[in-house]
């Protein structure tokens, strides 16, 4: 079974530009998590949606930043325009709907390097 | 979500076991610890969750006291590919993960294991 998978692995940009960040979770997990971890901080939570719904996005940062994931399958996470201060890794995650004890899948992470 | 506090850091050698503990002082009635690894360049990968007494898997056991106030992660016999940070959360699993709600990460335990 594929594991989280996001793309592109890397991304360079400069100030002012547009970056989307791709994210395609385990094939049937409702929940879809967004973090980033920016300048060698905590790992910080951004948003979750459950299918296609935003179920809690009080870790997104500014309007600058906006997540979709249309249809409930793979979701994107755009930053428009990127700032320097947007440069970090960024993790998405992926669990089952059900509740109970449990995990979350883990993506490898998109760097992303503003300049 | 409960606070946590481990270790920064921590060192080791091939072959031994490492115990890492972490505090949750404020842990609730129906959180459960759960222990996160992540390798350079990689997203966080779920290891050992439990609620009391002792959890066993093929990778770790997780020690957890009655009063539930800490609990120490156990890695027996370990080798040069555990180094990695090590973290602890704590917090409603039918809130963490497939319930649907974030995951709090601290600034976890760096294990560097030596020959």
């Amino acid at each position: 079974e594929a594991g989280v998978t996001q793309f592109p692995s890397h991304s360079v940009i400069e100030k002012g530009q547009t970056v989307t960040l791709r994210c395609d979770p385990i094939s049937g997990h409702d929940n879809l998590y967004w973090y980033r971890r920016v300048m060698g901080k905590e790992i910080k939570f951004l948003l979750h949606f459950v299918k296609e719904s935003k179920q809690d996005e009080s870790g997104m940062p500014n309007n600058r930043f906006l997540a979709e994931r249309t249809g409930g399958t793979y979701s994107t996470l755009k930053v428009q325009p990127a700032e320097l201060e947007d440069s970090g890794v960024y993790f998405c995650a992926s669990s089952p709907r059900w509740g109970g004890p449990t995990e979350a899948f883990f993506g490898q992470g998109t760097r992303l390097t503003v300049v | 979500l409960a606070k946590t506090t481990q270790p920064i850091s921590m060192d080791s050698y091939e072959g031994q076991e490492v115990n890492i503990t972490c505090s949750h002082n404020n842990i609730a009635t129906n959180d459960y610890i759960t222990w996160y690894q992540q390798f350079p360049s990689q997203g966080p990968r779920f290891i050992i969750q439990g609620y009391k007494t002792k959890v066993t898997n093929e990778v770790a056991s997780l020690f957890i006291p009655a009063d539930r106030k800490s609990s120490t992660l156990s890695l027996p016999r370990v080798s040069l590919s555990d180094t990695a940070v090590y973290y602890c959360l704590v917090g409603d699993p039918a809130r963490l993960t497939g319930g649907g709600n974030k995951l709090t990460f601290g600034t976890g335990t760096q294990l560097k294991v030596e020959l």
